[in-house]
């Protein structure tokens, strides 16, 4: 399968807790992008990435939240002290660079409780 | 403040016949528009896009038409079949390969 693939499907978190979820682009894309949805609400942007850079954050991404790509390849996205209103799907996409569509995985849902 | 909007929640359409779903934005800034469609517990998956310089372009069943003076654009899927239900998103973006801007989505119902 050469999709982009992200771990784990599904998450259920106590509030408070950290947590880290993993997204494996496409392999010769070099574009990453972090994106979250809500019940009834299209995916938000996150935040992305060109290789290792992070090349802009929305005002979305609190301070709780950090991303990271350290090798250019694979991407964390981290979320600090859950609060109930994280819970959602996280979806990760990736894109050729200069390329206008991203393709999407398949998502984590986060369900902290 | 809204950038994207898909006014109709919902649409129903017998198999065989047009699909028409529509979306407005409200940024002229935006050069690039694109559908992606979603079906449950899955990731959208992208359909067909359109660069501002175009007012229409073909993929098969799907045809998206852009109207830059009236900030519209719309997705045409001819003939409609079952498979095709799901939830349809119109995204926009600035620049090629930057964020991507979503409207809420419009749920399809082909029915046979």
């Amino acid at each position: 399968d050469t999709g982009v693939s992200q771990d784990p499907r599904h998450k259920i978190t106590k509030r408070g807790q950290n947590v880290t979820f993993r997204c494996d682009p496409i392999s010769e894309h070099n574009r990453l992008y972090w994106y979250r949805q809500t019940l009834g609400q299209g995916p938000e942007f996150l935040t992305y990435f060109q290789n290792e850079a992070q090349l802009e954050k929305s005002r979305l991404l609190s301070d709780r939240f950090s991303a990271e790509r350290p090798k250019g390849s694979f991407s964390t996205l981290e979320i600090q002290r859950t609060e109930q209103g994280d819970s959602a799907m996280y979806l990760c996409a990736s894109s050729v660079q200069g390329g206008t569509e991203a393709f999407f995985g398949q998502g984590t849902r986060l369900t902290v409780v | 403040d809204q950038q994207v909007k898909q006014n109709s929640p919902s649409l129903s359409v017998q198999e065989g016949r047009i699909s028409i779903l529509n979306c407005d934005y409200t940024n002229s800034m935006f050069d690039y528009f694109l559908w992606y469609k979603k079906y449950p517990a899955e990731g959208p998956t992208f359909l067909i896009s359109i660069s501002s310089i175009k007012d229409k372009n073909e993929d098969g069943r799907f045809t998206v038409f852009l109207n830059k003076s009236a900030k519209h654009l719309s997705l045409h899927i001819v003939p409609s079949q079952p498979g095709d239900s799901a939830v349809y998103f119109c995204a926009a973006s600035r620049l090629a390969g930057t964020a991507l801007i979503f409207g809420k989505g419009t749920t399809l119902s082909v029915s046979s």
